[in-house]
């Protein structure tokens, strides 16, 4: 079954850089999330998007914006990076009219040096 | 706010014994409750869900999980575990019906598999 797709899948940037991840969901999926997840940390919801219209927020700081698409695919842009944005971040999707159900994406590694 | 709650932060189990993991949510709708298990370095995968009906859910690879509202618990059991299981368990609630809320994560339990 086909199943969340992230690219890229490793990063590396310096400080004060900015840096594009990508998000394709599960086909006929029309929900998008992201999250961010410190070594050793739990998954930290950061934003998602129904419909490419955001919709609920979490602990996304300002230097970062996400938006989704008309083909459903999200992008998430960071700027400004610093040390601690180092982390994997993960997307994840489901469909809204159906299910609650997050499948999540094998994530992509930021590294900040 | 809401919140999930996994006391323990490390579990060692034999192989083929019995496990459970322990899981306490506070929220004050009705929760949906989920458990996702993460190798390292990799993604998240769904194990099993709670959104309502039969209190006892069974998932993937052998786990089950059994909602208990009085006690604000979802526990996840596995009755023989295998070296294969070893992984971080996460614990994981989001609001029913909430549409596109995102989940909140218990801080996770690293179970470790003794041969």
């Amino acid at each position: 079954a086909a199943g969340v797709i992230q690219s890229p899948r490793h990063l590396i940037k310096e400080k004060r850089e900015t840096a594009t991840l990508k998000c394709y969901p599960i086909p006929r999926h029309d929900t998008v999330y992201w999250y961010q997840q410190g070594p050793g940390q739990d998954p930290q919801f950061l934003i998602s998007f129904y419909e490419k219209m955001q919709s609920d927020k979490g602990s996304i700081p300002d230097r970062f914006s996400a938006q989704q698409f008309s083909d459903y695919h999200s992008e998430l842009n960071m700027s400004s990076l610093e040390l601690g944005d180092s982390a994997l971040y993960f997307c994840a999707s489901s469909e809204a009219e159906t299910t609650d159900t997050q499948y999540f994406g094998p994530g992509t590694r930021l590294t900040v040096l | 706010a809401q919140s999930v709650t996994q006391p323990d932060i490390h579990i060692t189990v034999s192989e083929g014994a019995s496990l459970e993991l322990r899981c306490n949510y506070s929220y004050g709708a009705t929760p949906y409750l989920f458990w996702y298990v993460q190798s390292p370095g990799q993604g998240l995968q769904l194990l099993l869900k709670y959104f309502s009906g039969d209190t006892l859910v069974q998932g993937i690879k052998g786990f089950e999980a059994e909602f208990k509202r009085s006690q604000s618990s979802f526990n996840l059991r596995k009755p023989s575990v295998h070296w294969s299981d070893a992984a971080e368990y996460f614990c994981a609630v989001t609001e029913a019906g909430g549409g596109a809320d995102g989940l909140t994560f218990g801080k996770g339990t690293h179970l470790i598999i003794q041969p």
